[in-house]
């Protein structure tokens, strides 16, 4: 079955610092990719997403993720964390009818 | 566009009550979606529907029931709410063709004690 695996449940890291966060997928054919942020109390904004082609995707704010077909991976980068980015983070992959299967999230804190 | 709206935004219920959430989306797309999040975990499927008079089970669909009369509206009915239920609700649509972005609400918090 289809599903996506963020092995990390909590970050933290300085503000400045760069920043990667994990995801990992399991589906047999090339999948539709996605990475949210969800700030507190709030609802889901789509950072950036892949479907196919150029591996290395840019998103809204400064984000980045990289899917390697050979470690069924797609983790989110960013080189620069600034405080504002704390937040909650889902990886989630696109089935039949555009379903969307959800990782746990990460949930990154910021210091300054 | 409103892009996708779900009311209410808080509720609390008792047990055994029942209530509707509402969602609405006025982008025209056919493919609706209801998910659930709860403390410390992803947003899990519970119905979908890809056109008017067409739904389907999600991951999680016990204790729930949709409807889609409209391509607008797709409203998610608690029939018998129990604590179990307690989470944040979220209504999410997206185009038949295209990027396959889901567009999602605001999400509807209830609480069931």
């Amino acid at each position: 079955a289809q599903s996506v695996t963020q092995p990390d449940i909590h970050i933290t890291v300085s503000e400045g610092a760069s920043l990667e966060l994990r995801c990992n997928y399991s589906y047999g054919a090339t999948p539709y990719l996605f990475w949210y942020v969800q700030s507190p109390g709030q609802g889901l904004q789509l950072l950036l997403k892949y479907f196919s082609g150029d591996t290395l995707v840019q998103g809204i704010k400064g984000f980045e993720a990289e899917f390697k077909r050979s470690q069924s991976s797609f983790n989110l980068r960013k080189p620069s964390v600034h405080w504002s980015d704390a937040a909650e983070y889902f990886c989630a992959s696109s089935g039949g009818y555009n379903k969307l299967i959800f990782g746990a999230g990460t949930r990154l804190a910021v210091h300054p | 566009n409103a892009g996708v709206t779900q009311t209410p935004k808080f509720r609390i219920l008792k047990i055994g009550q029942s209530m509707t959430l509402q969602c609405a989306q006025d982008m025209n797309h056919n493919y609706m979606y209801w998910y659930r999040q709860d403390p410390g975990m992803g947003l899990k499927l519970i119905y979908y529907s890809v056109g008017a008079g067409i739904t389907d089970k999600g991951e999680v669909p016990n204790g729930y029931n949709v409807s889609r009369s409209t391509t607008e509206d797709f409203p998610l009915r608690l029939e018998l709410a129990a604590p179990s239920q307690t989470s944040v609700y979220f209504c999410a649509s997206t185009p038949t063709s295209g990027s396959n972005e889901q567009y999602f609400g605001p999400g509807t918090r209830l609480t069931v004690t």
